[in-house]
């Protein structure tokens, strides 16, 4: 089955440097990739999909992911990050033959200091 | 939060006991999710819908049953609740056009079992 991992569980940065969010992934065959944040007490809020063409994705808020096939990754970034951007973060990963079995990495939490 | 709906909010309910978590949506979509997010592992799905009173297991359904009898309702059962299954649960569901569509989450349900 697919898997994701998301190798930092904290990622601090000052407001206005820019920031990455680590994300690598295992599947049989081509991914679907998705990155979602999520603030407390609320649920997932989709950002951005890699489903195919070019590997760089621009999302919500600012936000890109660039898809690396031969590193297996799929990094969230941000030219310049703001206190607001503070939350949970998720990737995730699903087989394109199997469009109901998503499957999430187990998050970042991202806080951007003034 | 994509016209979606979870009740209750919160519950805290004894070992043992019976529980229905009800998700509603309000856009006729075809497939439904329900997931379950405990610390250190994102998030995992326990069943989803692909259609009135068509389900099917994810990764997690032990100790949980599922059913559909309406396109906007899906609702998630303990039959007899455990304290492992204390945890967070979100529905979520994927818009029917096209096999690559990102899914929409609703707000939680925080779920305490003593």
């Amino acid at each position: 089955a697919q898997s994701v991992a998301q190798p930092e569980d904290q990622v601090n940065v000052a407001e206005g440097n820019p920031l990455t969010v680590k994300c690598t992934y295992s599947v049989s065959g081509n991914p679907y990739l998705f990155w979602y944040v999520q603030y407390p007490n609320r649920g997932l809020q989709f950002l951005l999909k890699y489903i195919t063409g070019d590997n760089l994705v621009k999302g919500s808020y600012g936000f890109e992911a660039e898809f690396n096939k031969s590193q297996t990754s799929f990094h969230l970034k941000k030219p310049s990050a703001l206190v607001s951007d503070s939350a949970l973060y998720f990737c995730a990963v699903r087989a394109i033959y199997n469009n109901n079995d998503m499957r999430f990495g187990a998050g970042t939490r991202l806080t951007v200091k003034p | 939060d994509a016209g979606i709906t979870q009740s209750p909010r919160h519950k805290v309910t004894e070992t043992g006991t019976p529980v229905t978590l009800r998700c509603h949506q309000t856009e006729n979509h075809r497939y439904m999710y329900w997931y379950r997010q405990d610390p250190g592992h994102g998030l995992r799905l326990i069943h989803y819908s692909y259609g009135v009173k068509d389900t099917d297991k994810g990764e997690v359904s032990d100790g949980y049953s599922v059913s559909r009898s309406k396109t906007e309702d899906f609702l998630l059962t303990l039959e007899s609740a455990t304290s492992s299954q204390t945890s967070v649960y979100f529905c979520a569901i994927r818009a029917t056009s096209g096999d690559y569509n990102e899914q929409f989450f609703g707000p939680g349900t925080r779920l305490t079992v003593l």
